[in-house]
């Protein structure tokens, strides 16, 4: 089953422009991963972030997590054409050995 | 480092009929994870070894899935026989992280290429 669900389902800006995207998950966590996907392509892992952290920066990235409404955030500034792809977060249940679970993913597209 | 390899990159077969993929997931990585991922969702964990023992296969369907991951390296899952609904992209993630170990197991997954089959 899915752990996270993203939101929204679909994203279009222009180049340049800022990207956030959502994720709502419904257990405690151990961490929770943010994930590109190109078309037809593997998924490339971007970031992870722990329970006990509230942000993190990576590059033009950046993901807020707040557990206690169980969501989390991922900002992509000053987008790029090739941003364009899905994203999805996983999350790392608590407890337990490691497993991550993917949500459903948002489909981004950026233009030029 | 090298990544994770997959083969084959596509495959086409009729419902009925069996198929294999393989993957080599990356030198020295305990945990290797297959995952379905259905055209327009999110991947969906099938399995899961550590080392060559499997630690989570309940979403695998034991009826017509199989996998094994012979000397905890590579791996193989087959189908058999298929059906069209298990056309999807396949995918093979491998990760650091050992089960009691003094690793944190807060690493991401490094995921392959994936094999894409359709079932007709």
């Amino acid at each position: 089953s899915q752990q996270g669900e993203e939101d929204p389902q679909a994203l279009s800006i222009q180049e340049g422009e800022n990207a956030t995207m959502n994720c709502s998950y419904k257990t405690s966590i151990n961490n929770l991963q943010w994930y590109r996907q190109n078309s037809g392509r593997g998924l490339v892992h971007l970031i992870l972030i722990r329970s006990n952290e509230r942000e993190k920066h990576s590059g033009r990235l950046r993901v807020t997590l707040d557990t206690s409404k169980k969501s989390s955030s991922l900002l992509i500034t000053a987008s790029r054409a090739a941003d364009t792809a899905s994203y999805f977060c996983a999350t790392d249940a608590a407890g337990g050995y490691q497993k991550v679970t993917f949500g459903t993913g948002t489909k981004l597209q950026v233009i030029p | 480092e090298a990544g994770v390899a997959q083969s084959p990159r596509y495959k086409i077969i009729e419902k009925r009929q069996s198929v294999a993929f393989w993957c080599n997931p990356i030198s020295g990585h305990a945990t290797l994870y297959w995952y379905q991922q259905i055209l327009g969702q999110g991947p969906k964990l099938l399995i899961q070894f550590q080392n060559n023992g499997v630690v989570d296969d309940s979403q695998l369907p034991k009826d017509r899935f199989s996998a094994e991951r012979l000397k905890g390296v590579d791996s193989t899952l087959k189908i058999q026989p298929a059906k069209l609904e298990d056309s999807a992209v396949y995918l093979c993630a491998s990760s650091p992280i050992r089960r009691g170990g003094l690793q944190p197991r807060n690493y991401g997954y490094t995921f392959g290429s994936g094999t894409r089959l359709t079932v007709v």
